[in-house]
């Protein structure tokens, strides 16, 4: 069981590309997430997807996108991407979206925006 | 307005004891929630609280105070391993979590 992978590891891009950063479960989580880490502050919430065809704003949704056609994938896509979105991602997921349920992490993809 | 505090980082020394402070304020409260990040790595559940008290998990204990708002993590018979970055999350009314920025660990032989 691979629990959560994403794709690519890490990912230098030049400043007004698009970008897709992917996220594939096979735990049959409802909910997942997508948060960036930066240094000094903690994980912030970007999207959300209590279930599958249904997604949420997060804490910092501005200038993200994200779709949830199915159970398992849960793509986080950058339009045009900024300089200020030099970050560590992270997707996760848990069970359901309720009280006590464990977030899982995957492995985070570290992008960087020249 | 939300907000998570813990101490930005700590020294300890292999084979003793470290409490790890936690303060939250968030809209609603569904639960604390305690992480382990090693650097480089992906957070990893270490432990959840939603009613006062101490929770207990082998090394690792986990206390929860509501009424104050505050939790800590103490790690007993500390090792080398143990050195990584410790994020405290509080659940919200909206079943999300909150983070604290983390509170790096660091092991001394």
């Amino acid at each position: 069981i691979a629990g959560i992978t994403q794709a690519p590891t890490s990912q230098i891009l030049a400043a007004g590309r698009r970008m897709t950063l992917r996220c594939t479960q096979d735990m049959r989580h409802n909910a997942m997430y997508w948060y960036r880490q930066d240094l000094g502050l903690g994980l912030r919430l970007i999207h959300y997807s209590n279930t599958a065809g249904t997604t949420g704003k997060g804490e910092v949704p501005d200038g993200y996108s994200v779709s949830r056609a199915n159970t398992d994938d849960f793509p986080l896509t950058l339009a045009s991407a900024v300089p200020s979105q030099t970050s560590v991602y992270f997707c996760a997921s848990s069970g359901r979206a309720g009280a006590g349920d464990t977030q899982y992490f995957g492995p985070g993809t570290r992008l960087t925006v020249l | 307005g939300q907000n998570i505090d813990q101490p930005t980082e700590m020294t300890a020394t292999e084979g003793a004891i470290v409490q790890i402070n936690c303060t939250y304020q968030t809209s609603g409260f569904n639960g604390l929630f305690w992480y382990q990040q090693h650097a480089g790595e992906a957070p990893t559940f270490l432990s959840y609280n939603v009613l006062d008290g101490l929770e207990e998990t082998g090394r690792f204990s986990s206390f929860l105070s509501r009424s104050k708002g505050y939790s800590y993590l103490l790690l007993k018979e500390l090792q080398m391993k143990d050195s990584a970055s410790y994020l405290c999350a509080s659940m919200d009314s909206n079943y999300q979590l909150i983070w604290g920025a983390g509170t790096k660990l660091i092991i001394k032989p």
